[in-house]
């Protein structure tokens, strides 16, 4: 169990540039969560794959916001245009749901996340 | 809808003596809650879970929790704390009726451990 792994640690970009986000979960997790943290405040779900469907959004996930998990595995997060408001630390995590439609009561392994800072 | 509050956005707490950081929920039907902490630049490590079953649950690194249904609380607890607890901890919940899957998080309550 190497963990779950997020690649960049930070990023800085500019407002109006678009920036990618990428997670590698625990090998045989099925489940992997993306949430957004602030200063201050607890983690914010976004989205959620089961494999690789991408099973639930979350309002908070504009039409710039844009996650894809293709074969299954690894998963990008891109975030298009760029606003200052998106600065805040992205979060990845993984899950091993026995059963498809179960109730998932797994605990979420998560990375150390992306730090993004939008100037 | 769901809610999670954690009251205390800080609790200082002398190294040796008992610590508790409090949580209250809002679910519709039957919650599951998880504890997490998390420290400085790191993510989210689990600590304990109430699914089903003996209302305190015992976690990582000695902490237990008390779910309490008739206050919809989940108060986190050890018996004696280490300097080395300092950090952030999250109360979560995972709502059954709603058939969402997302964890909801509360604010978080910085515990700091004085030597």
């Amino acid at each position: 169990d190497t963990g779950v792994s997020q690649n960049p640690r930070h990023k800085i970009t500019k407002r109006g540039q678009n920036v990618t986000f990428r997670c590698d979960p625990i090998s045989e997790h099925n489940r992997l969560y993306w949430y957004r943290q602030t200063l201050g405040q607890g983690p914010e779900f976004l989205t959620y794959f089961q494999n690789e469907a991408q099973l639930e959004k979350s309002r908070l996930l504009s039409d710039r916001f844009s996650a894809e998990r293709p074969k299954g595995s690894f998963s990008t997060l891109e975030i298009q245009r760029t606003e200052q408001g998106d600065s805040a630390m992205y979060l990845c995590a993984s899950s091993l749901v026995p059963l498809t439609g179960v109730m998932d009561n797994s605990p979420l392994h998560f990375g150390n996340g992306t730090r993004l800072t939008v100037t | 809808a769901q809610s999670v509050a954690q009251p205390e956005d800080q609790v200082n707490v002398a190294e040796g003596n008992p610590l508790t950081v409090k949580c209250t929920y809002s679910v519709s039907g039957n919650p599951y809650l998880f504890w997490y902490v998390q420290y400085p630049n790191r993510g989210l490590q689990f600590l304990l879970k109430y699914i089903t079953g003996d209302n305190l649950v015992k976690g990582s690194y000695g902490f237990e929790a008390e779910f309490n249904k008739s206050q919809t609380s989940f108060h986190l607890k050890k018996p004696s704390a280490l300097v080395s607890d300092s950090a952030l901890y999250f109360c979560a919940v995972r709502a059954l009726q709603t058939g969402a899957n997302n964890l909801f998080f509360g604010t978080g309550t910085r515990l700091t451990v004085i030597p």
